[in-house]
């Protein structure tokens, strides 16, 4: 089973940004959050991951609560085309279990 | 740098019949890492492949199975096909570096359909 539970479903509006809750209350100290996110049936894309510190890349934060029971993915502003299933895994490498994700929607 | 590559991209066979997918891992990749998605369903684990040995298993029956190859390229093959087999497979493959940060890159997925 899946050690993370997001929302089913979120809305945005287009521009603004998109915050994803992820849980994680079991997580161990070693194992890492993962984001990836699918589009329409494609392969999985790989967003970003951390162990403790917040991090940012060209496509989003993740932001870490210091207890590490819970992140926030942030898309800082949405388009349209980031319309997806949100992944979010915490995991130590190889072993990814995929939950149901959080299906964004970003609307014009 | 080229990504994860799958071929056939889609594969139609009849149930009983054998499947073959293949997978190329990005350049320097040495795991490999198989996973079925159903459809309207999430990612299911299948196998992982490391330097050439099997590392893990999913919770799938015998007649799912894989090997990989010396240039790190796989294979995945379901032999006995059933009706519900029928699925987008999904290879990843990762660098199996830092330790604990194997970031999986995904392929585009091969369709396969059984009739």
């Amino acid at each position: 089973d899946a050690k993370t539970t997001q929302p089913t479903s979120m809305d945005c509006a287009e521009g603004r940004a998109a915050n994803l809750p992820c849980n994680h209350s079991t997580i161990s100290g070693n194992e890492y959050v993962y984001w990836y996110r699918q589009i329409h049936s494609q392969g999985p894309q790989y967003i970003i991951h951390g162990l403790k510190n917040n991090e940012t890349n060209e496509m989003a934060s993740l932001i870490i609560t210091e207890d590490r029971k819970s992140s926030t993915l942030i898309l800082p502003h949405a388009t349209l085309r980031d319309t997806a299933v949100y992944y979010c895994i915490a995991d130590y490498g190889q072993n990814f279990v995929f939950g149901p994700g959080t299906r964004l929607s970003v609307l014009p | 740098e080229a990504g994860v590559t799958q071929s056939p991209t889609h594969l139609i066979k009849t149930r009983g019949q054998q499947a073959t997918l293949r997978c190329s891992p990005i350049s320097g990749h040495t795991s490999v890492y198989w996973y079925q998605q159903a459809l309207g369903l999430g990612l299911q684990f299948l196998l992982w492949y490391d330097e050439g040995e099997e590392r893990n298993r999913g919770n799938f029956p015998p007649r799912f199975s894989g090997r990989q190859f010396p240039n790190y390229s796989s294979e995945l093959n379901v032999n006995a096909l059933e009706l519900e087999d029928s699925a987008l497979y999904l290879c990843a493959s990762s660098s199996g570096f830092p330790p604990g940060q194997e970031t999986q890159y995904f392929g585009p997925g091969t369709r396969l359909l059984v009739l």
